[in-house]
């Protein structure tokens, strides 16, 4: 099975800061990588997928890029909105792998 | 509107069985493969099961393989995963999910239904 590795675990920041969350898979997935945020108690949203397409209705401040085993999500400036989980997520294997997640908190 | 809705969660004693459903409306249900996702309280997700348009191809995790089957209805516009020989581990909130044909996203969810697996 592939590995996905999400670093850091946690992070807090404030409001108005520029974040990065990084996820490494255990072999190269191509472009084949999305990323979602969850907030407590909802499903999981989709914000980027294929490393770095903007699902429609996600805000610009989000983006996504890399390609092959490593990638990484920026917001780029925080929104209270955003302080939530984030996870990466594999579907280049059948058998669809997800990082660990990334608690994002407010300073 | 897109919309997934599972039922069939319950309390349920270690070795016992439950059956989920997922009831798909808003889209035209039997040309998308379809997922099971779960999520142990306080844990992340974790990919259970995925099954392709016309149900004749399926796949499972590990930890679920033999005891977990998933299933659909094109003409209900259902998904169902038959969950047998549960363990106290299997607890979870239990998603299912649309995937988009061409990147394999998750692009809706159903709001998920809580297994819970205790004696």
């Amino acid at each position: 099975d592939i590995q996905m590795t999400q670093s850091p675990s946690s992070l807090s920041a404030s409001v108005g800061d520029r974040v990065t969350i990084t996820c490494r898979a255990s072999q190269s997935i191509n472009n084949y990588l999305n990323w979602y945020q969850q907030t407590p108690g909802k499903a999981p949203n989709l914000l980027i997928y294929a490393a770095s397409s903007l699902q429609s209705g996600v805000p610009s401040r989000f983006s996504g890029s890399g390609s092959g085993t490593d990638f990484t999500l920026t917001i780029s400036s925080l929104q209270p909105e955003d302080f939530a989980t984030y996870y990466c997520q594999q579907s280049y294997s059948t058998l669809y792998t997800f990082g660990q997640g990334t608690k994002l908190e407010i300073k | 509107e897109v919309q997934l809705v599972e039922s069939g969660g319950g309390l349920v004693q270690p070795g016992g069985s439950l059956r989920l459903s997922c009831a798909a409306s808003g889209f035209t249900f039997s040309p998308y493969w379809m997922h099971w996702v779960r999520q142990a309280p306080g844990k992340g997700l974790v990919w259970v099961s995925r099954i392709n348009s016309d149900g004749r191809s399926t796949s499972y995790a590990d930890s679920v393989k033999g005891r977990f089957t998933i299933s659909r209805d094109n003409a209900k516009n259902t998904l169902y995963l038959q969950m047998n020989s549960l363990r106290v581990e299997d607890t979870a909130v239990y998603y299912c999910a649309r995937v988009d044909s061409g990147w394999d996203y998750f692009d809706y969810w159903g709001q998920g239904t809580l297994v819970t697996v205790s004696s």
